[in-house]
């Protein structure tokens, strides 16, 4: 079965604007997480998305927000891009909400700001 | 607050010597302890989780509550192991990992 998809894979954003990145789960997994990579921070949880509904929150400014929808695909979006925000976004999704489920990560999508 | 170590940003062994990746954690809770694997320009996977006590491509990693650690190790290293390696910790309430920093696994012919 297909796995994690992300779009786009790359993009380039200028200051100030605001981004929105997509993804769509494995079939049948109702749990979706971001995660942001960068050189000095490594990885660092976002958020989780469970039926619709924010379960979890990361330490992240309320520029980073996203959202679940129906048929579980996710998105999320930051505005007021600063250049810090360059990162690689990774979305993750697993199959339930149940302890411990494998979390399995798309490729992530490149978003450099300039 | 959860916390997970890795120590060494890089380990560099040559084919066939054993290998061990460390990690150490601090977390409030009974932890779940997992190691993903990213392979150069492929995504991030799961290679165990310490529920399993399994042995995956010839990994193991042991979960020491005394000393709040869960390091990698395999024997024998083989070139296609070369990869970075990340220890997480999954929170109790939710999908939510706690990564350590990474470190880079070069295995040298």
């Amino acid at each position: 079965k297909a796995g994690v998809t992300q779009t786009p894979r790359y993009l380039i954003k200028t200051r100030g604007q605001q981004v929105t990145l997509s993804c769509s789960p494995i079939s049948g997994h109702r749990s979706v997480s971001w995660y942001q990579q960068t050189p000095g921070q490594g990885l660092q949880f976002l958020f989780e998305y469970f039926s619709e509904t924010q379960r979890n929150k990361g330490n992240f400014p309320g520029r980073f927000s996203g959202r679940q929808f129906s048929n579980s695909r996710s998105e999320m979006n930051v505005s007021t891009l600063e250049l810090g925000d360059s990162a690689l976004y990774l979305c993750a999704s697993s199959l339930a909400a149940g302890y411990s489920p494998t979390i399995y990560f798309g490729e992530g999508s490149w978003l450099t700001v300039v | 607050a959860q916390r997970v170590t890795q120590p060494e940003k890089l380990l560099s062994v040559f084919k066939g010597a054993p290998v061990e990746l460390k990690c150490n954690y601090s977390y409030s809770g009974s932890p779940e302890l997992f190691w993903y694997v990213q392979y150069s320009r492929q995504r991030l996977q799961l290679l165990l989780r310490h529920i399993s006590r399994e042995s995956i491509k010839g990994f193991t990693a042991d979960l020491n509550k005394g000393e709040t650690s869960f390091h990698l190790k395999k024997p024998f290293a083989q070139e296609e192991d070369s990869a970075m390696y990340y220890c997480a910790l999954q929170h109790n309430a939710g999908n939510m990992l706690t990564f350590g920093g990474g470190t880079r696994l070069m295995v040298k012919p």
